[in-house]
């Protein structure tokens, strides 16, 4: 069972819409992070939250922490076929050194 | 720069065979992590080492091994490959835990036939 649960698994739009994804959990985390992940390679680190209620911008990318510190979402404003990829959220719930990761979702943005 | 660097890219086993995945990091950091991903499980955490000298169990550890070698390498053993273990393996690694931002190898596509 994954600490972090991530919805949807897919999302397929528009370019130029907007979409939202979600990482929840019933856990505390001091921080969570967004990954970026492409086909045949890592994922790569979008932002870190750590405040609760914070929000973040990146471009077209708006990212907020829970106040309570159990969930975020990644807001994506006006979608690019170049923000097609797997968004992974992640954070170390407990156990010092334990990163974790949700399942991630699959979005995918046509022109 | 080569980061986190894991080797081979790609292998392919016979049920009960094992092999080693190697796993380096140019960048001095202390932590150092295996994952695997499956499609719709994203990324589960098979072992980390938060330093050098220690390695705890994640998720997923059953079947594998580790070795934290030195601060630079942390390698992952399958002793006995199953074909569940067919998956992508990806190592990681941090400045240090508690929030700090991992980085990862290109992964590692194991099949077990």
């Amino acid at each position: 069972t994954q600490l972090l649960k991530q919805s949807p698994q897919f999302l397929s739009i528009q370019e130029g819409e907007n979409l939202t994804v979600y990482c929840n959990s019933s856990s505390v985390f001091s921080s969570l992070q967004w990954y970026r992940q492409e086909p045949g390679e890592g994922p790569v680190l979008l932002v870190t939250v750590v405040t609760g209620g914070e929000v973040k911008k990146l471009k077209r990318l708006t990212f907020q922490f829970g106040d309570a510190r159990k969930d975020s979402s990644l807001h994506i404003t006006a979608a690019q076929p170049g923000d097609t990829g797997l968004y992974l959220c992640a954070g170390e719930p407990d156990s010092w050194g334990k990163l974790q990761f949700g399942a991630g979702t699959q979005v995918v943005v046509t022109p | 720069n080569a980061g986190v660097t894991q080797t081979p890219k790609f292998q392919v086993l016979k049920t009960g065979q094992s092999m080693t995945l190697q796993c380096a990091q140019d960048m001095n950091h202390n932590s150092m992590y295996w994952y695997r991903q499956d499609p719709g499980m994203g990324l589960r955490l098979i072992y980390y080492s938060a330093s050098e000298g220690t390695t705890d169990k994640g998720e997923v550890p059953n079947g594998y091994n580790v070795s934290r070698l030195n601060k630079r390498e942390f390698s992952l053993r399958l002793e006995s490959a199953a074909p569940s273990q067919t998956s992508v393996y990806f190592c990681a690694s941090s400045i240090d835990s508690g929030g700090s931002e991992a980085f990862f190898g290109q992964g590692t596509r194991l099949t077990v036939v």
